[in-house]
């Protein structure tokens, strides 16, 4: 069974950082691009990064580039996003997902319960 | 970025209907189109995928169909557990983009 457990989010203030962790099992997690989605409390989803198999492709959206930074690490089958400068536009439920194919754009077939990341003062 | 647009934004369906979603892009994106179920609390799952391929798992009831702009996703009999938020999201160009959804409840 596929699983994905999310973790780091929490209450930060603006202009700090925080990092996200996505715990992958029941997968090869190598196999695939791994993406993080973003839903704002109430609001719709938005897809926020994506990073291929062997990290060699990367994407992000507009609204968190040169902020955001994903990462992988195979070995320890696991999927980060490094958030730096967070503003209050910020504040969302983040989802880990499993993408089927390509990195910056995709689809995504299993998805976290997701963490919350609160930005406020 | 390609936006993507749903209608209605909101049924009012009973047990046993048939409920119609539909999605329309703002450029052609093929058949590089899925639909997510939403549930309150709950992560979106996958129901479809390249615009009318069923994911595993998920019931013969739902359906998509559509190429290019216009879209549609298709619950033939809608059940009690049906009652969500459905969403479509584009995947032919990036970013990915999502519709803002059609909330399904109960009439």
């Amino acid at each position: 069974e596929v699983q994905l457990v999310e973790s780091g989010g929490g209450l930060v203030q603006p202009g700090r950082s925080l990092r996200l962790s996505c715990a992958a099992s029941g997968f090869t997690f190598d196999d695939y691009a791994m993406h993080w989605v973003r839903q704002a409390p109430g609001k719709g989803l938005e897809w926020v990064s994506g990073i291929s198999w062997n990290s060699g492709s990367i994407g992000y959206a507009d609204s968190v580039k040169g902020r955001f930074t994903i990462s992988r690490d195979n070995a320890k089958n696991s999927l980060y996003l490094q958030m730096n400068s967070l503003r209050a536009e910020d504040t969302a439920l983040y989802y880990c997902a499993k993408g089927r194919g390509d990195p910056t754009v995709d689809y995504f077939d299993y998805w976290g319960q997701g963490t919350l990341v609160t930005v406020s003062s | 970025d390609i936006q993507m647009t749903q209608s209605p934004s909101s049924v009012s369906a009973s047990v046993g209907d048939r409920v119609t979603i539909t999605c329309r892009a703002s450029q052609g994106i093929s058949s590089w189109l899925a639909w997510y179920q939403q549930k309150p609390g709950k992560a979106p799952k996958l129901l479809i995928y390249a615009a009318s391929s069923l994911q595993s798992g998920v019931p013969s009831r739902f359906s998509g169909s559509g190429s290019g702009t216009d879209f549609t996703l298709t619950i033939s009999s809608l059940q009690p557990e049906d009652f969500a938020t459905y969403y479509c999201q584009q995947a032919n160009s990036f970013p990915g983009t999502f519709g803002p959804g059609t909330k399904v409840d109960i009439k």
